[in-house]
């Protein structure tokens, strides 16, 4: 299955966009990227998910680049509360048959560190 | 959004006791369960998935005799640690899907002494 690459950590200043990138250059064309993230001592947190075009919801915007190789997550105006460690996965939709790709597999995430 | 539920949320017990962990999804019934382990400043590891009804199925290291897991209910799995040494202290959490989608309790401390 499709590994992901991420900073380990980032600064935001609170108020401002926080724009975290991921790369997976090696995903399928039918798996999805994911994005969850971890509060401490928390448990992880779903925040969005794309296949190919751009998603927007409530808490983030997810941007796919063409090629679907590599993703950025926006959160539009990062507080102290969007301090968090930020997964992204690849992996099969939940309803597609696939086994053990549709595991959620975590890597080492990004830790965002918003500012005050 | 859908709701996982996880008891107790912290635990200390002697080295060599046994420690039951309780995962329930409150408002929806889930078609697997999962279990992952996070040691500190590290990430989230898979330990095991299991179905309702089936025997779980562990991830490559993951002692299957050590780690029992009941899967008894479509809203129930609970993950039992079996004679438990302080290396198992971790912090557990549980996971619960749906047909839609994959959600999270908010884990569990376990510490053994």
């Amino acid at each position: 299955d499709a590994k992901t690459t991420q900073p380990p950590s980032m600064d935001c200043a609170e108020g401002r966009a926080a724009n975290l990138p991921c790369n997976h250059s090696t995903i399928s064309g039918n798996e999805y990227v994911y994005w969850y993230r971890q509060i401490h001592s928390q448990g992880p947190q779903y925040i969005i998910h794309g296949l190919k075009n751009n998603e927007t919801n409530e808490m983030a915007s997810l941007i796919i680049t063409e090629d679907r190789k590599s993703s950025t997550l926006i959160l539009p105006h990062a507080t102290l509360r969007d301090t968090a460690v930020y997964y992204c996965i690849v992996r099969l939709a939940v309803g597609v048959y696939g086994g053990a790709t549709n595991k959620l597999i975590f890597g080492t995430g990004t830790l965002l560190a918003v500012q005050p | 959004g859908a709701v996982v539920s996880q008891h107790p949320s912290w635990v200390i017990c002697k080295s060599g006791t046994s420690v039951k962990i309780e995962c329930r999804s409150l408002d929806f019934q889930a078609t697997t369960m999962f279990w992952y382990r996070q040691f500190p400043k590290q990430s989230l590891m898979l330990m095991a998935t299991s179905n309702e009804g089936s025997k779980a199925t562990y991830e490559q290291g993951v002692e299957k005799d050590k780690f029992l897991i009941n899967h008894a209910s479509l809203t129930l799995s609970t993950l039992t640690v079996t004679s438990a040494h302080p290396e198992d202290s971790s912090f557990y959490i549980c996971s619960a899907r749906d047909f839609y989608e994959q959600y999270f309790g908010p884990g569990t401390r376990l510490t053994v002494t």
